[in-house]
């Protein structure tokens, strides 16, 4: 079965650092998210991205953050210079079609980002 | 060290009973839900999905009800298994005019099946 790939599967890094989480969607897909698991508290939304612009992003995803589509495989998010607030699990997802309501979205396995 | 963050609710359950976990969801305007499983060290694994023209769904050994009149979801495991072991999230669908697929994720519950 297709899966949604991360690398790393985790990251050290020191605080003022830049970061760059990558993550390979499943092949035929067209919308891409990343989202965040602080230790303990909920999967949340950081921002998703079709057609080479990104389409909504939430407050969390500040002017630190973006994301690229450097190819036509890869989709990467990079934190310019990290926080320790910004440790977390980061999990890359994608979705086949409009990426509107009512589309199943597939998570890969995450990258723990740990920042000292 | 201490731990931050939430306590998770805890459902345990004996192995081959059925296993009843619950949602409250926050917008009414919300019109997709979906259950997804998650894992120690492992991404959320999709469940099940329903849309608010529907009530009831089932598929294999999971039932997902919906009553949007008290904004209420539910996921029924049948016969747990030891395998069902995980956290359980539910997630809301918050996409502003179907433009993108914003998930709102719920708490999460953990099951623990006892053999």
């Amino acid at each position: 079965e297709p899966e949604v790939t991360q690398t790393p599967s985790h990251q050290v890094t020191q605080m003022g650092q830049e970061v760059i989480l990558r993550c390979v969607p499943i092949s035929n897909h067209l919308y891409f998210y990343w989202y965040r698991q602080i230790l303990g508290q909920k999967v949340e939304f950081l921002v998703s991205f079709y057609n080479n612009e990104i389409s909504e992003k939430s407050e969390i995803f500040d002017d630190q953050f973006s994301v690229e589509r450097p190819d036509g495989s890869n989709f990467t998010l990079k934190i310019r210079s990290t926080k320790l607030e910004d440790s977390a699990m980061y999990f890359c997802a994608s979705s086949a079609r409009t990426g509107g309501r009512g589309e199943k979205l597939f998570f890969g396995s995450g990258t723990q980002l740990s920042v000292l | 060290g201490e731990s931050v963050g939430l306590h998770l609710p805890t459902l345990s359950v004996q192995e081959g009973d059925n296993s009843i976990i619950n949602c409250a969801y926050s917008n009414s305007a919300s019109d997709y839900f979906i259950w997804y499983k998650q894992e120690s060290g492992k991404g959320p694994q999709f469940i099940i999905d329903i849309r608010s023209n529907m009530d009831k769904r089932q598929g294999q050994r999971v039932t997902v009800l919906l009553n949007k009149t008290v904004k209420h979801l539910s996921l029924q495991i049948a016969a747990t298994q030891p395998g069902d072991s995980a956290v359980y999230f539910c997630a809301e669908n918050w996409g502003l005019g179907g433009a993108t697929n914003k998930l709102i994720f719920g708490t999460g519950t953990l099951l623990a099946v006892q053999p």
